[in-house]
């Protein structure tokens, strides 16, 4: 299967305690993708890659919320100390960015849902 | 803040068209319509987008009215697979705001047999 994977597919922590997500894109995509979906929400934008380079972060939740994409790859988002808030769906995506900037279909993974307890 | 309006829910029988609307009347000139929808436990998935041409893939279509303002997917012979929640959204194409897609609460559309 060459889409986007995601893991952990479900995380359960307690409040207090950090969290990291990974993110596998599409292989050949430049531009990786950071929502979040709470219950009954349409997901929300966090943040985007182009390559290694964040180029929209002002979208993410709080300090406590970061995202890395060291080479260009996979991504990693971490939530420090977690809140019963934080409890949701995260969901990663990627996209084909091309030098015309036409339509780049953003497709979507399976997400990891979070339970802070 | 979400720019589309659509209705918060919609039945269809098996093996008839399902026709989804979406208001977007606060439209710009270059923004572009796109549809995804969202199966139960899944990410969300693209269907089809388009400016102000009526557009047909292998999915659905798209009508989008003359004045831009508003749209209807159309799945022509829905099937219970296509039980799902579907979101209209408007984004520009060519700059930074354009890759934040800003979902809704979209349509959630019950296929029934």
């Amino acid at each position: 299967d060459t889409g986007v994977s995601q893991d952990p597919r479900h995380k359960i922590t307690k409040r207090g305690q950090n969290v990291t997500f990974r993110c596998d894109p599409i292989s050949e995509h430049n531009r990786l993708y950071w929502y979040r979906q709470t219950l009954g929400q349409g997901p929300e934008f966090l943040t985007y890659f182009q390559n290694e380079a964040q180029l929209e972060k002002s979208r993410l939740l709080s300090d406590r919320f970061s995202a890395e994409r060291p080479k260009g790859s996979f991504s990693t988002l971490e939530i420090q100390r977690t809140e019963q808030g934080d409890s949701a769906m995260y969901l990663c995506a990627s996209s084909l960015a091309s030098l015309s900037g036409t339509h780049n279909e953003q497709f979507f993974g399976p997400g990891t849902r979070l339970t802070v307890l | 803040d979400a720019k589309t309006t659509q209705p918060t829910s919609m039945d269809c029988a098996e093996g008839r068209a399902a026709n989804l609307p979406c208001n977007h009347s606060t439209i710009s000139g270059n923004e572009y319509v796109y549809w995804y929808r969202q199966i139960h436990s899944q990410g969300p998935q693209y269907i089809i987008h388009g400016l102000k041409n009526n557009e047909t893939n292998e999915m659905a279509s798209l009508i989008i009215t003359e004045d831009r303002k508003s749209s209807t997917l159309i799945l022509p012979h829905a099937t219970l697979r296509d039980t799902a929640v579907y979101y209209c959204i408007v984004r520009v194409m060519n700059n930074n705001a354009g890759n934040m897609l800003t979902f809704g609460g979209g349509t959630r559309l019950m296929v029934k047999p």
